[in-house]
């Protein structure tokens, strides 16, 4: 079956500091692979997407690449902000079946002034 | 654009009470609206998916007679815990898809926090 697979937080980072939370997956066939961010007491936003090999998804400075040699879908930001403080869960959706998102287990970002 | 709407936001009640739950997309038609459950410093885990006019369709474990969903509407789904217990209690997300397209995402609600006493 489809799964996803993040790195385990809580991550804390000093403001301005290079973030990067792992995620791989597993899916038969093309799946379209998601970041969303969940702030304190809130539902999900989606941050960004991409929907095939080599596609690059970015919003708000961060980004990830959908490499499909590696079944990895990669967050990443140059410079995080205190206001980047959240959990962000890794998610995909597969081909074939309506766009039903799997998510990962979520990595808890804490970004110190 | 794609604004999800879930109220209440939280609700603190008592055991053998039942709580229901709004979801409305407010300025798109919802096809599909589907329902999450989140524990404490956990991942979501989907309950149900509902298309408008027929019935949900429930994952595994997951009771339909305990958890009931209705989406009357392109606007509104609602989830409905029936005799709630003090397990039951747990972060609910919603979430609306306006198409069918693999590509068109999921839009979530701010979510449902439920503590049952």
């Amino acid at each position: 079956g489809n799964s996803v697979t993040q790195m385990e937080g809580p991550v804390t980072l000093s403001e301005e500091a290079f973030l990067t939370i792992n995620c791989t997956y597993t899916a038969t066939g093309y799946p379209s692979l998601f970041w969303y961010v969940q702030y304190p007491g809130e539902g999900l936003q989606l941050l960004l997407k991409a929907t095939k090999a080599d596609d690059k998804g970015s919003n708000k400075g961060f980004e990830a690449t959908y490499r499909k040699e590696t079944t990895s879908f990669h967050l990443e930001k140059g410079s995080v902000q205190v206001s980047d403080s959240a959990v962000y869960f890794c998610a995909l959706s597969p081909n074939n079946a309506g766009n039903m998102l799997t998510f990962g287990g979520g990595t808890r970002l804490m970004v110190k002034p | 654009g794609a604004v999800v709407s879930q109220h209440p936001s939280w609700v603190i009640c008592k055991s053998g009470t039942s709580v229901k739950i709004e979801c409305r997309s407010l300025d798109f038609q919802a096809t599909t609206m589907f329902w999450y459950r989140q524990f404490p410093k956990q991942s979501l885990m989907l309950m149900a998916t509902s298309n408008e006019g027929s019935k949900a369709t429930y994952e595994q474990g997951v009771e339909k007679d305990k958890f009931l969903i209705n989406h009357a509407s392109l606007t509104l789904s609602t989830l409905t815990v029936t005799s709630a217990h003090p397990e039951d209690s747990s972060f609910y997300i919603c979430s609306a898809r306006a198409g069918q397209g693999r590509n068109q995402p999921q839009h979530f609600g701010d979510g449902t926090r439920l503590s049952i006493l």
